[in-house]
């Protein structure tokens, strides 16, 4: 089974300040991979995804995530939050195209905090 | 176009009752999926379905069933309630072709289920 691994459990940072969320996974093949975001009360939403191509994949609020195969991970990185960016971040994982039908495998989550 | 739609949005349940969690989506997606979201765990896969008739198992899918009979219906049932069963439960769906394989999942707004 494939695990997804998201280090930082809860982030609190100020505004203005640059973020980055980890996500690493454990699958060896052809990988589509997704950060979504979820705002207190909501449901998921995606932010954005990569399944082939430019590794550097930007997405909605300014959020922008990099593909590093060698290393298994999918990084989300924003250069300046804002208050409104508090909320739970996810990072999944699916793995081929069609070979697993599109069972995404989710990470636990991290809650980011933005103090104004 | 409404997406995907879940009712209720709350439950409490007795030990020992059974419900049936509704979900729809309009997007004519082929593939759909229940999900549940435990705090610091992340969602987890309880079922999922790749078209009418057709349902799998997913990674928690003890104490649930599920149904397919329409495109756009997937309810999810809980025969006998548990407290283990407490969670809020997501529905998602995508669509999928199969040269291009599964895209972005579209999650409902979630049911908040407690078992006491």
């Amino acid at each position: 089974a494939q695990s997804v691994s998201q280090h930082n459990h809860h982030v609190i940072l100020s505004e203005a300040a640059s973020l980055e969320l980890g996500c690493n996974y454990s699958y060896g093949g052809t990988v589509n991979l997704f950060w979504y975001v979820q705002y207190p009360g909501q449901h998921l939403q995606l932010l954005l995804k990569y399944f082939s191509g430019d590794p550097l994949v930007k997405g909605i609020k300014g959020f922008e995530a990099e593909f590093i195969k060698s290393k298994f991970s999918f990084n989300l990185r924003k250069p300046s939050v804002q208050w409104s960016d508090t909320a739970e971040y996810f990072c999944a994982v699916n793995a081929g195209r069609g070979s697993t039908l599109g069972r995404l495998y989710f990470g636990r989550g991290t809650q980011l905090t933005v103090w104004p | 176009n409404a997406g995907v739609t879940q009712t209720p949005k709350f439950r409490i349940l007795k030990i020992g009752q059974s419900m049936t969690l509704q979900c729809t989506q309009d997007m004519n997606h082929n593939y759909m999926y229940w999900y549940r979201q435990d705090p610091g765990m992340g969602l987890k896969l309880i079922y999922y379905s790749v078209g009418a008739g057709i349902t799998d198992k997913g990674e928690v899918p003890n104490g649930y069933n599920v149904s397919r009979s329409t495109t756009e219906d997937f309810p999810l049932r809980l025969e006998l309630a548990a407290p283990s069963q407490t969670s809020v439960y997501f529905c998602a769906s995508s669509y999928s072709t199969l040269a291009g394989g599964p895209d972005t999942q579209y999650f409902g707004p979630g049911t908040r289920l407690t078992v006491l």
